[in-house]
């Protein structure tokens, strides 16, 4: 069955430091996301992508974070400066039928900001 | 206006037992309703979604019962199974192109042999 892939599957980094988080989508899906999910705490959804732009954002995706779909294949989220409370697990998702609204998740990328 | 309600927060059913996790929902134009399941360490997975167009669907072991009127919906799970025993997430959006979840607390399910 086709996955959505992320990488690192695990990283720390220090406070103020950028972070690139990886995702390779489901290869004939259109849409793509990304989700956040504190350690105990609910998925929150961050941004959502298509045809080449955001189509929406959630007002936790501040001008520190940014997406990018570089090369056709790659998705990408980018925390310019992390800081402590950026510590959760992020998730890529995609889903590529309209109206279907069956979104596939990766096994996420859990960041730690020390 | 956008969120999701999910309880209770913990379950726990013996083997054999049925399982009971109840959302709720505010926002009316919500039309797409899924559950998530997700085990340690995992991203969540698809376990079964409903629209409001029906009050009740079922696959296996699994079924939603959906309330139009009193925006709710719950997932009971028949013959709970110590491999069902996982974090489950209710989640609601509109049903168009690109749009986003929005999920329930979660419920952690433990089924004890």
């Amino acid at each position: 069955e086709p996955e959505v892939t992320q990488t690192p599957s695990h990283q720390v980094t220090q406070m103020g430091q950028e972070v690139i988080l990886r995702c390779v989508p489901i290869s004939n899906h259109l849409y793509f996301y990304w989700y956040r999910q504190i350690l105990g705490q609910k998925v929150e959804f961050l941004v959502s992508f298509y045809n080449n732009e955001i189509s929406e954002k959630s007002e936790i995706f501040d001008d520190q974070f940014s997406v990018e779909r570089p090369d056709g294949s790659n998705f990408t989220l980018k925390i310019r400066s992390t800081k402590l409370e950026d510590s959760a697990m992020y998730f890529c998702a995609s889903n590529g039928e309209p109206l279907a609204n069956t979104i596939y998740f990766g096994e996420g990328s859990w960041l730690t900001v020390v | 206006q956008q969120q999701v309600k999910q309880s209770p927060q913990s379950l726990i059913v013996q083997k054999g037992g049925i399982s009971i996790i109840n959302c709720a929902y505010e926002n009316t134009a919500f039309d797409y309703f899924p559950w998530y399941q997700q085990f340690p360490g995992k991203g969540p997975a698809l376990l079964i979604a409903i629209r409001p167009d029906v009050s009740e669907k079922k696959e296996g072991r699994f079924t939603i019962s959906f309330n139009k009127s009193a925006k709710q919906f719950s997932l009971h799970i028949m013959d709970s199974q110590p491999g069902d025993s996982a974090t489950y997430f209710c989640a609601a959006s509109k049903e168009t192109s690109g749009s986003r979840l929005t999920f329930g607390e979660g419920t952690q399910l433990t089924v004890n042999p």
